[in-house]
């Protein structure tokens, strides 16, 4: 079975500076989807970014982007100029073939002004 | 406005009763599944259904049981067989099931 862990619990940033999330999955599978999901206190989630596993390329948003290392089975994001905003729980997922969402357990962001 | 509705935001019930969580989306997606989240846990599916009629099982589904008589309607019920109901519920839909979640605001349940 698919496994998504995140080892940061929790993780602080000053505004306007650069933070990175980290995610790490175990999967047999070669073809697959990561994901970054935003839980913000008003528990909304919402899909902040998208990776295909076939693509080599890193995936980014905006301010958000990710760095894909398939053979370290490693999928982080980095958020660039951090925003008040940005504060919330963020989640790290994994679907693959049985097109299941496996979650991670979360890292709380917390941004300092 | 498109969305996914999930009321009530708060829901209070007593041991041993039980109760239906609501979700509703008006996206027209044929797929929608129920999470779980637990605190210092990732969602976990309940339920998912693919289409009208049929439905099946996620991962934590002892205790819950769910109907989707309509594309837009997939109701959760909370048994009094679920030992520990109390947690945060989230809906989402799906075009397909191999397209993207967008999820609801979620149900807060608490069991006393």
């Amino acid at each position: 079975a698919q496994t998504v862990t995140q080892s940061q619990p929790e993780m602080s940033v000053q505004e306007a500076e650069t933070v990175t999330l980290s995610c790490t999955y175990d999967t047999s599978e070669s073809d697959y989807y990561l994901f970054w999901y935003k839980q913000p206190p008003s528990r909304q989630m919402i899909l902040v970014i998208r990776q295909e596993a076939y693509k080599q390329q890193n995936a980014t948003e905006n301010r958000f982007s990710v760095n894909f290392q398939k053979a370290a089975k490693s999928f982080s994001l980095k958020i660039s100029d951090s925003q008040l905003g940005d504060a919330a729980m963020y989640f790290c997922a994994y679907r693959g073939y049985g097109n299941k969402l496996v979650f991670g357990a979360g890292t709380i962001l917390r941004v300092k002004s | 406005d498109g969305g996914i509705t999930q009321s009530p935001k708060y829901l209070f019930r007593k041991e041993g009763q039980n109760v239906t969580l609501s979700c509703e989306q008006n996206l027209n997606h044929d797929a929608m599944y129920w999470y779980r989240q637990d605190p210092g846990q990732g969602l976990r599916l309940i339920y998912y259904s693919q289409i009208v009629n049929d439905f099946q099982k996620g991962d934590i589904a002892e205790g819950y049981s769910v109907s989707r008589e309509k594309k837009e309607s997939f109701p959760l019920t909370v048994t009094s067989a679920q030992k520990n109901p109390t947690a945060f519920y989230l809906c989402a839909s799906s075009i397909v099931r191999e397209s993207e979640q967008y999820f609801g605001p979620g149900t807060r349940l608490t069991v006393t």
